[in-house]
């Protein structure tokens, strides 16, 4: 499994867009990069998945360069509530039984 | 559609006890894991189920953590005896190759302090 490298912790303000980068060095040609999201006493969400270029849907977007050795997850004008962890996750997808891995995730505080 | 279900949603026990938790996933995935999340740390994967048969039990302590899935639905963890270290968020989560993300969904998970 690859393993992936993000900044331990974050800070922002309100509006500011904020992009947080990950690094897999070790991803393999069939992995996928998926990010989730954790507000403390829930479990993880879903937020965006992507195995190469740009992927975008309502919440997020996700820049994945050639290499693809690292991804960025990017927020656009984050509130208060964007508040929680961001976890990088690198694995084989095979449409429900994916083995994915968390690492210890980037917690992000947005301040007013 | 109705979420991942988890009971109890705290739990306080002393060491050596005994306890148990539930999972009902999304109706019709057949997978199901049970994720261990010890405070400031992501969750841990200790056991996966596709229908009512572990696919993948390699960090789950079977000295003392046992799961079960019967009828490939719901989902029981138990934990016999306890330890303080056993002391952490128990997640239970689904997916479905159905799903076009192929992401998985976590419950609101149970948390266990052992004293």
């Amino acid at each position: 499994l690859a393993k992936t490298t993000q900044p331990i912790s974050m800070d922002s303000y309100e509006g500011q867009e904020v992009n947080i980068t990950c690094s897999h060095n070790n991803i393999a040609t069939n992995d996928y990069i998926t990010w989730y999201q954790q507000f403390p006493s829930q479990g993880p969400r879903f937020i965006i998945q992507g195995y190469k270029t740009k992927v975008t849907n309502e919440v997020a977007s996700l820049f994945i360069p050639a290499d693809r050795k690292s991804s960025t997850l990017s927020l656009p004008r984050v509130s208060l509530s964007d508040t929680a962890v961001y976890y990088c996750l690198v694995g084989l997808v095979t449409g429900g039984g994916n083995k994915l891995t968390f690492g210890t995730g980037t917690q992000l505080k947005v301040e007013l | 559609e109705a979420g991942v279900a988890q009971s109890p949603r705290y739990k306080i026990i002393e060491k050596r006890q005994s306890v148990a938790f539930w999972c009902n996933p999304i109706s019709g995935h057949a997978t199901l894991y049970w994720y261990q999340q010890i405070l400031g740390q992501g969750p841990k994967l200790l056991i996966q189920f596709q229908n009512n048969g572990v696919v993948d039990d390699s960090q789950l302590p079977k000295d003392r953590f046992s799961a079960e899935r019967l009828k490939g639905v719901d989902s029981t963890l138990k934990i016999q005896p306890a330890k303080l270290e056993d002391s952490a968020v128990y997640l239970c989560a689904s997916s479905s190759p159905g799903q076009t993300n192929y992401g998985y969904t976590f419950g609101s998970g149970t948390r266990l302090t052992v004293v």
